[in-house]
């Protein structure tokens, strides 16, 4: 039982370039987000998804994409790299019960943007 | 606009007492969540709090007073291993995490 695991840890990339981050979970939730972490700042929600084939944005949209095509992933594009965009990625989960008390988070994927 | 404010860094002392306070300013509350965070790792729930008054889980107790915005976060017996950021986040009415920027704890011996 894995939990919430992303891929990849760390990455470097340079202004321009794309990516992917991948959120896998085998907890059965339902709802999956992406954050970002930066020094100085609490967690911001970036995109969010409610169940498969579902996603939403959430308070720093621009510049990502999202998809979920199955229930287990969550995956995070970044189309054109931007120094801005280095940041510490967390994947978090959590059932779709809405007195769930807890969202479960990955280990984050640190992202610099050169 | 919604707002989480919770002190930067604080510092105690092993085997003490320290109390992290937050206060809150929100669209709506649907729940009150501490979580502890240690340096490059991912934050980790701790406790949850929808109803005023104190929840008590071991070392770790949570206040909340709705009508004042404000909860705090008590560590009871202070171990090395505590020294960690405190994150306290509100569920607004989208039940949407709205998250406090983190207190930095700093046990010394």
């Amino acid at each position: 039982n894995a939990g919430v695991t992303q891929t990849p840890k760390f990455r470097v990339l340079k202004t321009g370039q794309s990516m992917t981050l991948l959120c896998a979970q085998d907890m059965n939730h339902e709802y999956m987000y992406w954050y970002r972490q930066d020094p100085g700042m609490g967690l911001r929600l970036i995109h969010y998804s409610v169940g498969e084939g579902t996603t939403a944005k959430g308070e720093v949209p621009d510049g990502y994409n999202v998809s979920r095509l199955k229930k287990q992933n969550f995956l995070l594009g970044l189309e054109s790299a931007a120094p801005s965009q280095t940041s510490v990625y967390f994947c978090a989960t959590r059932t779709g019960a809405q007195e769930a008390r807890a969202q479960y988070f990955g280990p984050g994927t640190r992202l610099l943007v050169l | 606009g919604q707002n989480i404010d919770q002190p930067t860094e604080m510092t105690a002392t092993e085997g003490a007492i320290v109390q992290i306070n937050c206060t809150y300013q929100t669209s709506g509350f649907n729940g009150l969540f501490w979580y502890q965070q240690h340096a490059g790792e991912a934050p980790t729930f701790l406790s949850y709090n929808v109803l005023d008054g104190l929840e008590e889980k071991g070392r770790f107790s949570s206040f909340l007073s709705r009508s004042k915005g404000y909860s705090y976060l008590l560590l009871k017996e202070l171990q090395m291993k505590d020294s960690a950021s405190y994150l306290c986040a509100v569920r607004d009415s989208n039940y949407q995490l709205i998250w406090g920027a983190g207190t930095k704890l700093i046990i010394k011996p």
